[in-house]
Order: structure tokens, then C-alpha cells, then sequence
């Protein structure tokens, strides 16, 4: 069974313009989160998609967007990027609603902001 | 206070010794929580989930939970050089339906020396 998928692997940016990183979850999983994991910071919330909608937000600025399409596959758009947005992104999906539900992650994207 | 705490190590053991691995949550109403591995350059890995009071085990992994004192641990028996690794603590806080969300720790760094 194949994992969740992140597309690209490195992405490199300059400040001012926009990033839009893709995930594609396990199949049969309605739920997409992603992760923000900067440099010496632990993993930090962004998003979570279920089922197509936006269920909850981290405490991240609304330059940091994203949606859930009909196959359940998401898109994280970072507008105005900055440089402290340098970070790996990650992606996980689970069964969908639930707190027992388990979250598998996708490799990452790396994001360099210059 | 940090709502997911681990001690940041790097905690040393020796190949064939126990390496205990704790954690500590401040979401008294928490239900769900997590271990991951993450190696250095890598996404983390799913390697036990917990539920409820008491031990879990799954191969040379036991996970610890007490709601009570909001404690969790990892215990890896037998450790190996390939268990060389940071360890990150998840807890998913109080279900409210649109809430569910992971918050992590910053991990402990594993180091299992020859």
C-alpha cells in the first residue's frame, strides 16, 4: 500500500513570492494535516482537512492556505513568503475524524525561502 | 508551561540496555497519544499509539500511560544502533468534534552506543 506522497521534495523560493506544495494520503483516508517543522522548533499544527473542508487551523497567519480537492488530495499555498517560513513541511493523513485515529506522514517538502 | 514536554537529551545507552523515554502532557481531558521516530533529514515515523491506562507492548516498544499523573513514556527494550534516533511525544487533546489535532513535543534524541 502506498504512503502518503509529497510533492516537490525541495522547493526554493525568494521572499515576497508564493509557495504551493501538494500531498496525496493513504488511500482510503479523508483527513489531510499539515505540519510546520522549522529548524531547532518541534513540529508545529497548520492545518487539518476533512472530507473537502477546513476542520481546524494552527496559530499560523492567513498568508499560510491551503484546500482539500474531491480525491482527497491537498494543496498548502504559503503567500508572502518570508524567510523565517524556511522549514520542512509535512503532510499526514489519517481515516478521518476521530482523536484515536493515527496520523501517517508523507517525507516533506523542504522550503528554502532566500 | 509547554502542553507536550520532553527532556531534550540526548540520552545515551549502551546496545542491549532499556532506554526509557518519557514525556508529559498539560491537557488533563487528553485522549489519544502517540510515538513517533524521526531520523535526522526524515519524516517521523508512527511506532506506538496508546489509549488507555496502563502498558502497551509491540515488539521490543512498551508505551506507558498514566492519565492520572498525564504521563507517558516509551520504553525500547534490547536497544540497537539503528534505534539511534529522535523520539517525538504526541497527544491529541480533548475531542471536540472539530478539534482533533496532534501537538507534539520537541523530541528526545536517542543515542545507542557500541
Amino acid at each position: 500500500e502506498a504512503g502518503v506522497t509529497q510533492s516537490p521534495t525541495h522547493l526554493i523560493k525568494t521572499r515576497g513570492q508564493q509557495a504551493t506544495l501538494r500531498c496525496s494520503p493513504i488511500s482510503g483516508h479523508t483527513s489531510v494535516y499539515w505540519y510546520q517543522q522549522a529548524l531547532g522548533l518541534g513540529l508545529q499544527f497548520l492545518l487539518w482537512y476533512d472530507e473537502g473542508e477546513e476542520r481546524n487551523r494552527g496559530n499560523f497567519p492567513p498568508r499560510f492556505s491551503g484546500r482539500q480537492f474531491p480525491n482527497y488530495s491537498s494543496e498548502l499555498n504559503v503567500n508572502a513568503l518570508e524567510l523565517e517560513d524556511s522549514a520542512l513541511y509535512l503532510c499526514a493523513s489519517s481515516e478521518g475524524l476521530g482523536e484515536y485515529n493515527e496520523q501517517f506522514f508523507g517525507p516533506g517538502t523542504r522550503l528554502t525561502v532566500l | 508551561q509547554k502542553e507536550v514536554e520532553q527532556n531534550s537529551g540526548p540520552l545515551s545507552v549502551p546496545e542491549g540496555a532499556i532506554a526509557s523515554l518519557n514525556c508529559t502532557y498539560s491537557d488533563r481531558g487528553s485522549q489519544s497519544f502517540f510515538w513517533y521516530r524521526q531520523y535526522s533529514g526524515k519524516s517521523p515515523e508512527l511506532i506506538m499509539s496508546i489509549y488507555s491506562n496502563g502498558d502497551k507492548e509491540d515488539g521490543r516498544f512498551t508505551a506507558q500511560l498514566n492519565k492520572a499523573s498525564q504521563y507517558v513514556s516509551l520504553l525500547i527494550r534490547d536497544s540497537q544502533p539503528s534505534d539511534s534516533a529522535t523520539y517525538l511525544c504526541a497527544v491529541n487533546p480533548a475531542y471536540t468534534g472539530t478539534a482533533s489535532k496532534l501537538t507534539f513535543g520537541t523530541g528526545t534524541r536517542l543515542q545507542v552506543t557500541l
